[in-house]
């Protein structure tokens, strides 16, 4: 399996409350990706990141931020958590240089009250 | 953007071939057809990749008609670990990760 860790695995927080989710690699891939997952409508894409400090939007970006200062990690900030939030977060890397698919993590279960 | 339908469930015995299609109509001549599959409370995993024709490896087949507007990823003799989510993705990764479309899979039953 890619060397893929994300952190925490699980978090309980309130409304309103700042969230931040780590997705740690050490492949040295240089795409990194961000996803929810929430029931009836599969995986979806929050942020992905191109680079070091390179990032793009995905279909469902508001509400979250993210940055990359290093290749291995890349950060997802939920700014004022919001039950909406409730989820399951996914990173994902690719090495596109190498080939058109994607390695994921194990996840982390957010729950916000 | 490529979107794929697929059916929401299927059920199989173990021991069984399973064949799950997909459809995607409005696929773009450089997006390749990947499938994922995921284990509750794990992230989906790669499973197959083709372009066009027939891929296999160690795991499944996929088949690809010539028009490509649909493929169909077969499991031979599946065995209660098979159960599962299967997504079928259409894209083209390089042009962006917006070109991809998880939808919500099809959930795989087997059987004793």
């Amino acid at each position: 399996d890619a060397g893929i860790t994300q952190s925490p695995r699980h978090k309980v927080t309130e409304t309103g409350t700042p969230v931040t989710l780590r997705c740690h690699q050490t492949e040295n891939h240089r795409y990194m990706y961000w996803y929810r997952q929430d029931p009836g409508h599969g995986l979806r894409l929050i942020h992905y990141s191109y680079g070091v400090k390179d990032t793009d939007k995905g279909e469902v970006s508001d509400g979250y931020s993210v940055s990359r200062s290093k290749t291995e990690d890349f950060l997802l900030t939920l700014e004022s958590a919001t039950s909406s939030q409730t989820s399951v977060y996914f990173c994902a890397i690719s090495d596109l240089d190498r080939e058109e698919t994607q390695y994921f993590g194990p996840g982390t279960r957010l729950l916000v009250l | 953007l490529a979107k794929t339908t697929q059916p929401i469930s299927m059920d199989s015995y173990e021991g069984q071939e399973v064949n799950i299609t997909c459809s995607h109509n409005n696929i773009a001549t450089n997006d390749y057809i990947t499938w994922y599959q995921q284990f509750p409370s794990q992230g989906p995993r790669f499973i197959i990749q083709g372009y066009k024709t027939k891929v296999t490896n160690e795991v499944a087949s996929l088949f690809i008609p010539a028009d490509r507007k649909s493929s169909t990823l077969s499991l031979p003799r599946v065995s209660l670990s098979d159960t599962a989510v299967y997504y079928c993705l259409v894209g083209d990764l390089q042009t962006g990760a917006n070109n991809l479309f998880f939808g919500t899979g099809t959930r795989l039953t087997v059987i004793p």
